[in-house]
């Protein structure tokens, strides 16, 4: 059962403009939000998070938005560039405190920024 | 660049036999967590270890199993390998009181 969705494959955007990545979750007892990238033959690299405690937190370029009562959140990025082109990963933990436990990840968006 | 490493990188097996994957994690992170990755799949949790035990499991059978060990290195050991085995490895690592974790580039398998 895929706790945490993401129900698009593929979004393609033109430099310069906003992405808008989005995620939806269907546990109400997840209280924390993390996206990561990934490259071809690389590992997950941490983009920012997002506690349930908050509606938006920002980073630079990227800023997420957490819609507690919708179970969704997104990222945007703004301005895009060639080099966000990469798989996008929605994940959330139930943390029950400060250390991270389980991750339970969607299945990815796979970003592709043109000039 | 996250600290965390693993081996190998690259690696085929024949359906049955054994597998040691490793992981080297930062020094003063004490969680290591393993993740399986298959194609068009979001990574999916295995088991995590804190301070050496087993702290939290996924929906994977007995064959998977891990160690930690006091220098920040873990592995995570798979048996009677199966076809569908097959897949990208992920060691993360982190620290109690810290709301990240960081993953290493991944152990490719491909069992035959």
């Amino acid at each position: 059962d895929q706790q945490v969705k993401q129900n698009s494959p593929s979004l393609s955007v033109q430099e310069g403009r906003i992405s808008i990545l989005n995620c939806d979750y269907t546990n109400s007892m997840f209280d924390y939000f993390l996206w990561y990238k990934k490259y071809p033959a690389e590992g997950p690299t941490f983009l920012i998070s997002i506690s349930s405690i908050k509606d938006k937190n920002e980073d630079g370029r990227f800023t997420v938005f957490l819609n507690k009562s919708a179970k969704h959140l997104s990222l945007h990025i703004v301005p895009s560039q060639p080099g966000d082109s990469a798989v996008y990963f929605c994940a959330a933990s139930a943390n029950r405190g400060s250390t991270l436990g389980r991750l339970y990840f969607g299945r990815g968006t796979q970003l592709t920024v043109w000039p | 660049e996250t600290g965390v490493t693993q081996s190998p990188t690259h690696l085929i097996k024949t359906r049955g036999q054994q597998v040691t994957l490793r992981c080297s994690s930062q020094s003063g992170h004490n969680t290591v967590s393993w993740y399986q990755q298959a194609l068009g799949q979001g990574p999916q949790f295995i088991f995590q270890y804190y301070r050496e035990e087993e702290n939290g499991r996924g929906n994977f059978p007995p064959r998977f199993s891990g160690l930690q060990f006091p220098n920040y290195s873990s592995e995570l050991n798979v048996n009677a390998l199966e076809l569908d085995d097959s897949a990208l490895y992920l060691c993360a690592s982190g620290r109690t009181g810290r709301n990240t974790i960081y993953f290493g580039e991944g152990s490719w398998l491909t069992v035959v």
